[in-house]
């Protein structure tokens, strides 16, 4: 356990649905990122923010997708209108800048699955 | 082109055999490297992590760095069935850009 956490760990929706996902990250940390890993891939980045300000979203963000970190503390992610190719496995990492130094720790994820 | 490319695998070795993991990647500014080991269904785990050219070892993980090849290696010593996992490498702290994995087995 990474002490970051992630709800709800499964999640099943019909197309066109919306979910949203809630991660927990460990609470000295200042950065917080999301990640989108399908099967047989690797993690690809999303979104970060510095505290509550979200710095940077991927072109893989459509503007179906939005996520919110009010008060620099937990964080959401929201995928509206559901497609069938936004089934992964949506992670959630955290941590603290210390110079040029960052080490990032991962949540156990939210496996989406739209049907 | 992707920008960091690993052995795809799967790997399996018997157990004691000395595992050796690759990625290279094309961007020569990058100067943070990563191993991550994942479990099934899991998030992943860092396990190395590496500023710049050169080895760094911790127990039975080696991770090495050769920036002028853009060429990074993870060893693992004297495996064993609980290293059975994919392993991921990452470059880039931060916004980090992944390979996509290597499956290792380590048979008993």
């Amino acid at each position: 356990d990474t002490g970051v956490s992630q709800n709800p760990r499964h999640k099943i929706t019909k197309r066109g649905q919306n979910v949203t996902f809630r991660c927990d990250p460990i609470s000295e940390h200042n950065r917080l990122y999301w990640y989108r890993q399908t099967l047989g891939q690797g993690p690809e980045f999303l979104t970060y923010f510095q505290n509550e300000a979200q710095l940077e979203k991927s072109r893989l963000l459509s503007d179906r997708f939005s996520a919110e970190r009010p008060k620099g503390s937990f964080s959401t992610l929201e995928i509206q209108r559901t497609e069938q190719g936004d089934s992964a496995m949506y992670l959630c990492a955290s941590s603290l800048v210390m110079g040029d130094q960052e080490t990032q720790y991962f949540g156990p994820g939210t496996r989406l699955l739209v049907l | 082109q992707k920008e960091v490319e690993q052995d795809p695998g799967p790997l399996s070795v018997p157990e004691g055999a000395i595992v050796s993991l690759n990625c290279t990647y094309s961007n020569s500014a990058f100067q943070y490297f990563m191993w991550y080991r994942q479990y099934s269904r899991k998030g992943p785990e860092l396990l190395m992590y590496t500023y710049s050219s050169g080895n760094k070892e911790d127990g039975r993980f080696t991770a090495q760095v050769d920036k002028s090849s853009k060429y990074i290696s993870l060893f693992i010593r004297d495996s064993q069935p609980s290293d059975s996992a994919t392993y991921l490498c990452a470059i880039d702290a931060g916004k980090s850009t992944f390979g996509d994995g290597t499956t290792l087995t380590v048979k008993p």
